[in-house]
């Protein structure tokens, strides 16, 4: 069974940093793309960031560039977010996904990141 | 690149049969056949109900069924069923870099 489990989610000044982390299982994780998307408080889904599987390859929204950085270790089957430069618009719940085939299959439990003073 | 557009709301009887539209562009939903649907109760994270447009993954019901005409792709729920009230967002693979994947604004499920 696939599982996602993220973490380090929080309250956090304006012009703060958080590093978001997503732990993963019940897959071979270094042999898929993985994705972070944000949904805001009563909004709907924002695809934030993608990584490949060697990341080769990353991308980023244009609300985020610049600001967000994705990574993952294959070695302990993790992603991560690090977020700078925290806005009040970036506060949403985060959910680290996977991707199969150019479509985001499985989802996390999510993280909610709060960016308020 | 904006959001893919979907009804704000759509509703039904149980037993009834609704669909909800996903309306997109040639760079988006018209040009690729990977659009995808996702059912959210509140609270929990999005689940996967109907990938490249028309395929369900295993232990999702076959009342659920989607299709694809030009840029507008949609989501029929035949036989409504109480638990079948959520939020409904539907996704595409773009032909940008970024985004790479665009969401629909969401689809609210009543059933009366």
């Amino acid at each position: 069974e696939v599982q996602l489990v993220e973490s380090g989610g929080g309250l956090v000044k304006p012009g703060g940093s958080l590093r978001l982390s997503c732990a993963a299982s019940g897959f071979t994780f270094s042999s898929y793309s993985m994705n972070w998307v944000r949904q805001a408080p009563g909004k709907g889904l924002e695809w934030v960031s993608s990584i490949s599987s060697s990341s080769s390859y990353i991308y980023y929204a244009d609300s985020v560039k610049g600001r967000f950085t994705i990574s993952r270790d294959n070695a302990k089957n993790s992603l991560y977010l690090q977020m700078n430069s925290l806005r009040a618009e970036d506060t949403a719940v985060y959910y680290c996904a996977r991707e199969v085939r150019t479509m985001i299959v499985d989802w996390g439990q999510g993280t909610l990141v709060t960016v308020s003073s | 690149q904006s959001a893919l557009t979907q009804p704000a709301s759509v509703s039904g009887s149980p037993g009834q049969s609704i669909t909800i539209s996903c309306t997109g562009t040639s760079s988006d939903v018209g040009g690729y056949n990977y659009v995808s649907w996702y059912q959210q109760h509140p609270g929990k994270a999005p689940k996967l109900m109907i990938y490249e447009v028309s395929n369900r993954p295993s232990g999702v019901p076959d009342r659920f069924s989607g299709s694809k005409s030009g840029n507008t792709a949609s989501l029929t729920i035949s036989g409504l069923q109480a638990e079948d009230e959520a939020d409904y967002y539907c996704s595409s693979y773009t032909s940008s870099s970024t985004p790479l994947y665009v969401f629909g604004t969401g689809t609210k499920v009543t059933v009366l």
